[in-house]
């Protein structure tokens, strides 16, 4: 039981460049999501997925597309990285019913 | 709309001595709040939730915090901190709807010196 698992665990990237990151979660959860940690700032949430063929807009959307894939999958695509993108990406999932969310081990990407 | 404060960006304690790590919230209805830990380099780890059963709630290694809602706060503590307790903390709250989506404060880094 791996728990939610992130892929890369590290990217740079040059600015107008794309790329998808990746996250799985083995726990059979219902909802998933995307989180930005800036300094300074907590996390923000970017995109949910409330359940499998759902997935909704949160605080900070603009610049990323997300596709839920099947239940235990949910990535986040940048289109056109931008030096403001830099950050670390969090996953994280949660069982229906339940508050507590599941964090994976975070994507740390560089824009330059 | 729910949200966090924690009052501290930085704590330094020494070890042996007692954490104390504050929160505030806001909310228009009584809330599920959390206390989160991330360690350097780390994914956020569970440190403990309050979901209205009971004001004083216990997390793992032997943090607590007990919900006021007079004070509208949710203080985190320790009694004895441990060289290991080094990390950043947040605050959380939940927001209403099915979408269950986590607020995070600004978090609090905290140091144990020897």
């Amino acid at each position: 039981n791996a728990g939610v698992t992130q892929t890369p665990k590290f990217q740079v990237l040059k600015t107008g460049q794309s790329m998808t990151l990746q996250c799985a979660q083995d726990m059979n959860h219902n909802s998933m999501y995307w989180y930005r940690q800036d300094p300074g700032m907590g996390l923000r949430l970017i995109y949910y997925s409330a359940s499998e063929g759902t997935t909704d807009k949160g605080e900070v959307p603009n610049g990323y597309n997300v596709s839920r894939l099947n239940k235990r999958e949910f990535s986040l695509r940048l289109e056109s990285a931008a030096p403001s993108q830099t950050s670390v990406y969090f996953c994280a999932s949660r069982v229906g019913g339940v508050d507590t969310q599941y964090f994976g081990p975070g994507t740390r990407l560089t824009v330059l | 709309a729910q949200s966090v404060t924690q009052l501290d960006s930085h704590v330094s304690v020494s070890e042996g001595t007692p954490v104390l790590l504050r929160c505030n919230y806001s909310s228009s209805y009584s809330p599920s709040l959390f206390w989160y830990v991330q360690h350097p380099n780390k994914g956020l780890q569970l440190l403990l939730k309050y979901t209205s059963a009971a004001t004083l709630v216990k997390g793992i290694n032997g943090f607590e915090a007990e919900f006021k809602k007079s004070e509208t706060s949710f203080h985190l503590t320790k009694p004895s901190a441990h060289m290991s307790d080094a990390a950043e903390y947040f605050c959380v709250v939940i927001t209403s709807g099915s979408a269950r989506q986590l607020t995070f404060g600004s978090g609090t880094q905290l140091t144990v010196l020897p």
